[in-house]
């Protein structure tokens, strides 16, 4: 069965510090999908990133940068020079429907609430 | 914006009491995934319908029911209410049933039970 452990569970940081939020994974399928949410105060939950399980290739985006690593099951994201508007609480989330993506449904780590004071 | 709309965004019930939830999905998807937000159990999949059919089933309570209608929009149906069924629930929707497609949220609906 797949599951998704998000060890760190509060952090705090002042602005313009950097944070990593850390994610480790199991999932038994060869083929699968990581991805990253965002739930401000407001409670909606916002798509960040997707990353597929044959692409290691990390990536930038603005402030944001993921580190995917499979020989350690690790999908960490790290928000660069953080503000104020970054406080919210981050789900990694695992999706491993396999080839035929039969099984897409997210299974959810339990989140880290990030707080950046100013 | 997501797209997805759901409604009500809060509902205040009594136990033993039956409570319908909403869900409108973004244009163009097909299918809709319905989650349980709550402190304890977090973020968990019900169920997914694909254009009108029910897809997979995850932790849903037989108390409960879903459907998805020939215009694509879904509803929850939760029934015979407890205290512990306070929760948020979401609605997601994405294009169709592959695992690398991005599921796009709405912005809940705030369940609470007296």
């Amino acid at each position: 069965a797949q599951k998704v452990t998000q060890a760190q569970t509060e952090i705090s940081v002042v602005e313009k510090e950097d944070v990593t939020l850390d994610c480790v994974y199991e999932t038994r399928d060869t083929t699968y999908y990581l991805f990253w949410y965002k739930q401000p105060p407001s409670g909606e939950l916002v798509f960040l990133i997707r990353r597929n399980s044959f692409d290691e290739q990390n990536e930038i985006s603005g402030r944001y940068s993921w580190n995917f690593q499979k020989s350690t099951s690790s999908f960490n994201f790290t928000i660069t020079a953080s503000q104020v508007v970054d406080s919210a609480v981050y789900f990694c989330a695992l999706s491993d429907g396999g080839s035929t993506g039969a099984n897409s449904k997210l299974t959810f780590g339990k989140g880290i609430t990030l707080s950046v004071r100013p | 914006d997501s797209g997805v709309t759901q409604t009500p965004k809060h509902l205040i019930t009594a136990t033993g009491q039956r409570v319908t939830l909403r869900c409108s999905p973004r244009s163009g998807d097909l299918s809709v995934y319905w989650y349980q937000q709550s402190l304890d159990q977090g973020l968990q999949f019900l169920i997914q319908y694909y254009n009108g059919e029910e897809r997979a089933k995850g932790n849903i309570l037989e108390r409960f029911s879903a459907q998805q209608f020939p215009d694509l929009h879904s509803e929850l149906n939760l029934s015979s209410l407890e205290l512990g069924d306070s929760a948020l629930y979401f609605c997601a929707s994405s294009l169709g049933t592959l695992s690398n497609q991005p599921q796009h949220f709405g912005d809940g609906t705030r369940l609470s039970i007296l």
